[in-house]
C-alpha cells in the first residue's frame, strides 16, 4: 500500500524559492506518477503539474510553467515540487498525490489516490 | 480555457439526499476523461469518494454515488449524515490538440442542517 510523508512547514520570503519532498513508502516512487495539487486559504484545489503515465513526460500547469520544477530521488525514494520567484498569492497547502492509471483491455481509468498529508507554504509579502 | 462549474454550497437535513452538479465548458473543444469526486474535511487532506465517473473505491459508504449526463458529471448523497459536511471536489482530465491538464471543480461545501 502506497503512503505519502510530506515535509514540514515553510515560511519564505517574497522572492525566494521552495522544495516541498514526499516520501514514498510502500512503492518505488519511479514506478509511480507523482502530481502536486495546491489548495490557498479558503480556495479550491488547483492541479500544478506531475509526471503523465499515459504520455510519460513531466506536465506543467501553463499559470506555474517556468517557476516550477518536478523531481525524484530513487536513492531516498523521495518525490519533490520546487517553486521559484514566490509570490505572496503562492501562499497555500501544497500536496502530493499519486496519479494512479489502470487500464484493462484499452479502457482506462485515472484517479488521485492516496495524497499527502500537505505542507503549508507562506510567503511574506 | 477548460473549466468544472461547481454549486458553492448545497445543504439538507440529515436523512435526506443531495446532489453535487460537476458541468464541463471549455472553449478550447478538450476531451474530458477519468471524472473523480473528492471530500475533504477542513485540515485535511483530500479523499477519492468516486472515480472513472460512478466507481467507489473500497470503504467509501454506498450512500455515495456518482452519474454523468452530457457535459454534467454528478455526485449523489443518499442519507446524509453529520460527517457528511465537508467540501466536494471534482476533477476530470482534459486533452486538447495543445496540451492535457487535470481540471479541478471550485469545490461544493455541504452542509447538515
Amino acid at each position: 500500500q502506497v503512503q505519502m510523508v510530506q515535509s514540514g512547514a515553510e515560511v519564505k520570503d517574497s522572492g525566494a524559492s521552495v522544495k516541498v519532498s514526499c516520501k514514498v513508502s510502500g512503492y518505488s516512487v519511479s514506478e509511480l506518477s507523482i502530481h502536486w495539487v495546491r489548495q490557498a486559504p479558503g480556495k479550491g484545489l488547483e492541479w500544478m503539474g506531475g509526471f503523465d503515465p499515459e504520455d510519460g513526460v513531466t506536465v506543467y500547469s501553463r499559470d506555474l510553467k517556468g517557476r516550477l520544477s518536478l523531481t525524484e530521488d530513487t536513492s531516498t525514494n523521495t518525490a519533490y515540487m520546487e517553486l521559484s520567484t514566490l509570490r505572496f498569492e503562492d501562499t497555500a497547502v501544497y500536496y502530493c498525490a499519486r496519479d494512479r492509471l489502470h487500464c484493462t483491455n484499452g479502457v482506462c481509468i485515472r484517479y488521485f489516490d492516496p495524497w499527502g498529508q500537505g505542507t503549508l507554504v507562506t510567503v511574506s509579502s | 480555457q477548460s473549466a468544472l462549474t461547481q454549486p458553492a454550497s448545497v445543504s439538507g437535513s440529515p436523512g435526506q439526499s443531495i446532489t453535487i452538479s460537476c458541468t464541463e465548458t471549455s472553449s478550447d473543444l478538450g476531451d474530458y476523461n477519468y471524472v473523480s469526486w473528492y471530500q475533504q474535511h477542513p485540515g485535511t487532506a483530500p479523499k477519492l469518494i468516486i472515480f472513472d465517473v460512478s466507481n467507489r473505491p473500497s470503504g467509501v459508504s454506498d450512500r455515495f454515488s456518482g452519474s454523468k449526463s452530457g457535459n454534467t458529471a454528478s455526485l449523489t448523497i443518499s442519507g446524509l449524515q453529520s460527517e457528511d459536511e465537508a467540501d466536494y471536489f471534482c476533477t476530470s482530465y482534459i486533452s486538447t490538440t495543445a496540451t492535457t491538464t487535470w481540471v479541478f471543480g471550485g469545490g461544493t461545501k455541504v452542509t447538515v442542517l
